[in-house]
């Protein structure tokens, strides 16, 4: 099993509309989430942090359960610069203490 | 501020080639890293360095060395260049080595082995 799984979409979504990735981690000993956005043949670049009560980022907002060892990035009133390719990034504390990224979600914000 | 650069942007080696991969940062940033991205796998670390003179190794280290002499460069040398090392490498450095500080991503070097 993977250490960090995202759905690789393409997620193909009318602008306007609200989009939901999750991201799944197996580590319990995951500290630290972030999600990283990066645009074609691009470097990734921070897009949040993940904080355990939530939070948002104007139109973005990311939710953390530990629980099910899931987060999430909800994207509301796409816009077409909205596509790009979603990292799902943890932060695993021992071993190395290094970070774990996801393959990513690519979104595809159409007229 | 340039942030975090990188050279060669593009790059084709023939197997059993030498070359190193150059990065500078001009933030003072302590901690540095080298990653590679794979179709299908997410990016995986290289090496990383937590300041000038220490270096230590990530995920992938094989075929891979590093140094660090001074704090703003970290330049990455594939001692023989196989196809298997055909990927995008990008450089990364953030304030401090903690990792729950953003990771400031250098534009990546394109590189094929033939």
């Amino acid at each position: 099993r993977k250490e960090v799984e995202q759905d690789p979409g393409p997620f193909n979504v009318p602008e306007g509309a609200t989009v939901a990735f999750n991201c799944t981690y197996s580590n319990s000993a995951s500290q630290s989430f972030f999600w990283y956005r990066q645009d074609c043949r691009k470097e990734p670049k921070l897009l949040m942090s993940v904080y355990s009560s939530g939070n948002e980022d104007g139109r973005f907002t990311a939710q953390l359960n530990r629980a099910s060892q899931y987060i999430s990035l909800l994207i509301r009133d796409s816009k077409l610069s909205d596509s790009a390719t979603y990292l799902c990034v943890v932060r695993v504390t021992g071993g190395g203490n290094k970070l774990t990224f996801g393959t990513g979600t690519q979104l595809k914000v159409e007229l | 501020n340039a942030g975090v650069t990188q050279t060669p942007k593009f790059q084709v080696l023939k197997t059993g080639q030498s070359m190193t991969l150059q990065c500078a940062q001009d933030m003072n940033h302590e901690y540095m890293s080298w990653y590679r991205q794979d179709p299908g796998m997410g990016l995986r670390l290289i090496h990383y360095s937590v300041g000038a003179g220490i270096t230590d190794q990530g995920e992938v280290p094989n075929g891979y060395n590093v140094s660090r002499s001074t704090t703003e460069d970290f330049p990455l040398r594939l001692l023989s260049a196989a196809p298997s090392q055909t990927s995008v490498y990008f450089c990364a450095s953030s304030i401090q080595g903690t990792l729950d500080y953003e990771q400031y991503f250098g534009p990546g070097t394109r590189l094929t082995v033939t």
